[in-house]
């Protein structure tokens, strides 16, 4: 049990659309999904604590209406990468826990997204 | 806070050996230790973690860990090495007190298992 599904799993936009990733949880119920972002060789950057039925909590430094989260079910969290530009390219990644956190967090695949 | 360091970025191993990824943390509260194994262009797999119990650890794959609580570490290994193995390595950590908060992740240690 436990599986996070991701889409798109690759997505390429021009500049200035908008770009919805969507996270969910397959076979269980997650209150709380967490965004990443990973750039080349470079370790996950939190973004985002996304919580069902309430606001996201965003990171320092992350623009909230750059990158609109929507937590709606208990599974599924979408971000959706506004007015996109080339700077935004970059591998995201989503993360769900089952519970406290102590059964560990399980991970999307990820969705590579390339502006140009 | 919560940190985590992987100080090599690179390891490199020879197939059958045995590898040592490290990895330090530092937090507040109670550690929750986790290892992740990424494939590109692919999430985040996991490995095994550390809640309680136990230090040593075994996980998917045959790799274990140790939790060290003097040294604040909890290195990653595996007796005997497989091409295969070869991938980018995260350590994760979060603080057990605090509810279900988010992993901070180390920089990574990219592992190459050479046949």
């Amino acid at each position: 049990g436990a599986v996070v599904s991701q889409h798109p799993s690759w997505v390429i936009c021009k500049s200035g659309t908008s770009v919805k990733i969507e996270c969910r949880s397959l076979d269980f119920q997650a209150t709380t999904m967490f965004w990443y972002r990973q750039f080349p060789k470079q370790s996950l950057m939190l973004m985002a604590t996304s919580n069902e039925g309430s606001k996201a909590t965003y990171e320092q430094g992350v623009e909230k209406d750059k990158f609109l989260i929507n937590h709606a079910s208990l599974t599924l969290s979408t971000l959706t990468v506004t007015s996109a530009h080339p700077e935004d390219s970059s591998f995201y990644i989503c993360s769900a826990s089952k519970g406290r956190g102590d059964y560990g967090y399980t991970f999307g695949s990820g969705t590579r997204l390339t502006v140009v | 806070a919560q940190s985590v360091a992987q100080p090599e970025d690179q390891v490199n191993v020879a197939e059958g050996n045995p590898l040592t990824v490290k990895c330090t943390y530092s937090v507040s509260g109670n550690p929750y230790l986790f290892w992740y194994v990424q494939y590109p262009n692919r999430g985040l797999q996991f490995l095994l973690k550390y809640i309680t119990g136990d230090n040593l650890v075994k996980g998917s794959y045959g790799f274990e860990a140790e939790f060290n609580k003097s040294q604040t570490s909890f290195h990653l290994k595996k007796p005997s090495a497989l091409v295969s193995d070869s991938a980018l390595y995260f350590c994760a950590v979060r603080d057990g007190n605090s509810g279900n908060t988010p992993l901070v992740f180390g920089k990574g240690t990219r592992l190459s298992v050479i046949a």
